[in-house]
């Protein structure tokens, strides 16, 4: 059975801190990770990592894969209040296009 | 990425009745699939929505409780039926789009509250 965790489960920073957001896992047949930011009810996607190594930017937003140490990193910097949510690790695995997720990461940057 | 539509956005229902929400997408999708977000969990995948055929559940989620229909490529509807107080969660309609690269979204979401 697929699994992944995320630590740390809660997290309370002041604006302008950077955050790094860990998501580790166990699949078979690993196809991809992705996380997601979720504030209200919709997880909004974030990005999609299938490769070891290369880093996908987006912004103050960045995020890495190490397939071989089977985790990835979510990083924020410079946070804004805006940045508060519950981010979400995923894998999906060759098997199907079901994704599995973490218990996610709740964000929460003071002014 | 698309624009993903949901309906209702909310409902209170009693126990005992059912909910049929709808999910309508702007574009060519590949896979369609629903997804339950019980209050203070994770995201746990109901079923995959299947063109024409029935739908693939998983473990824990069956078809007279979850009846699910996807009559063309774009549109799909969950139905939750015989509502209980424990079925109150938020329900979430996602797809990958054709042509790759298969990154998934998530629709807006239904928050059906069970009285």
């Amino acid at each position: 059975e697929d699994k992944v965790v995320q630590s740390p489960l809660s997290l309370v920073v002041h604006e302008g801190d950077t955050v790094t957001l860990n998501c580790s896992y166990e699949v078979t047949n690993f196809r991809s990770l992705l996380w997601y930011k979720q504030e209200k009810k919709a997880p909004t996607f974030l990005f999609m990592l299938t490769s070891s190594g290369i880093e996908k930017k987006s912004g103050r937003l960045s995020s890495i894969l190490d397939k071989k140490e089977l985790f990835s990193i979510l990083n924020i910097t410079a946070t804004q209040t805006g940045d508060s949510a519950v981010y979400l690790c995923a894998v999906k695995n060759n098997a199907g296009n079901m994704l599995t997720f973490g218990g996610g990461t709740r964000l929460m940057v003071k002014p | 990425s698309a624009v993903i539509s949901q309906k209702p956005s909310r409902d209170i229902c009693q126990r005992g009745t059912s909910l049929t929400i709808q999910c309508q997408v702007d574009s060519q999708v590949t896979m369609m699939f629903w997804y339950r977000q019980q209050p203070g969990q994770s995201l746990t995948l109901i079923a995959t929505a299947n063109q024409g055929s029935e739908a693939t559940y998983e473990s824990g989620f069956v078809i007279d409780k979850f009846p699910i229909s996807r009559p063309n490529l774009t549109f799909s509807t969950l139905t939750v039926s015989n509502m209980s107080p424990e079925d109150s969660s938020i329900y979430l309609c996602s797809v990958t789009l054709a042509g790759g690269p298969y990154e998934q979204y998530f629709g807006p979401g239904t928050r059906l509250t069970v009285t």
